[in-house]
């Protein structure tokens, strides 16, 4: 069964660190990646997406996204969080040619001032 | 922005009577999800339309639960009668394919916060 991992349920951070968030999933094809950020009471925001290409991925708020098929990671990072920042993050994996993505249990970010 | 526009975006319903969410999604996308999260957790597939079919509703607990897609454009899902445990937040996405058909992605509402009391 497919099954995707956010190890992490609560991070915190300080403002202007660095972070890394970790995502790990179990599926034997090329995997569809995503992140997606979650205010509170809000939906859910796509920030970076992978289907195929260059492993390292760009998305929107300065985030950025590693692929890295010998480990079935997909870990976001960010060099520099902000306050506004704070917030719930979900990994999402799909498959190639199975029209199903599932969610991970998401990653609770503070930010310390 | 196009925009997948939910209603209401509050809900609070006393058990046992029925409660319904509608979603439109953005125009001209073909796949419809209806997604339900318990506070703390992600996202749970419920149903999954392609234009007016279902997909996928192995999720979805029929005793109680229903979707519709009539026309394949906007979508109905319902809770009869509503229980306790049926509190949660409920999001639709749509998609112009499903997920995994093609470098599609998908957009999310911002979702209807059940509460049964």
């Amino acid at each position: 069964a497919q099954s995707v991992t956010q190890p992490d349920i609560h991070i915190t951070v300080s403002e202007g660190a660095s972070l890394e968030l970790r995502c790990n999933y179990s599926y034997g094809a090329t995997p569809y990646l995503f992140w997606y950020v979650q205010s509170p009471g809000q939906g859910l925001q796509l920030l970076l997406k992978y289907f195929s290409g260059d492993t390292l991925v760009q998305g929107i708020k300065g985030f950025e996204a590693e692929f890295k098929r010998s480990q079935s990671s997909f870990n976001l990072r960010k060099p520099s969080v902000h306050w506004s920042d704070a917030a719930e993050y979900f990994c999402a994996v799909g498959r190639y040619n199975f029209n199903k993505f599932y969610f991970g249990s998401g990653t609770k970010l503070n930010v310390k001032p | 922005e196009a925009e997948v526009a939910q209603s209401p975006r509050y809900k609070i319903t006393e058990k046992s009577q029925a409660v319904a969410f509608w979603c439109d999604p953005i125009s001209g996308h073909a796949t419809l999800y209806w997604y339900r999260q318990i506070l703390g957790q992600g996202p749970e597939l419920l149903v999954q339309f392609q234009d007016e079919s279902v997909v996928d509703d192995s999720q979805l607990p029929k005793d109680r639960f229903s979707a519709e897609r009539l026309k394949g454009v906007d979508s109905t899902l319902k809770i009869q009668p509503a229980e306790l445990g049926d509190s949660a937040m409920y999001l639709c996405a749509s998609s112009l394919s499903a997920v995994g058909t093609g470098n599609t992605e998908a957009f999310f509402g911002q979702g209807t916060r059940l509460t049964v009391v």
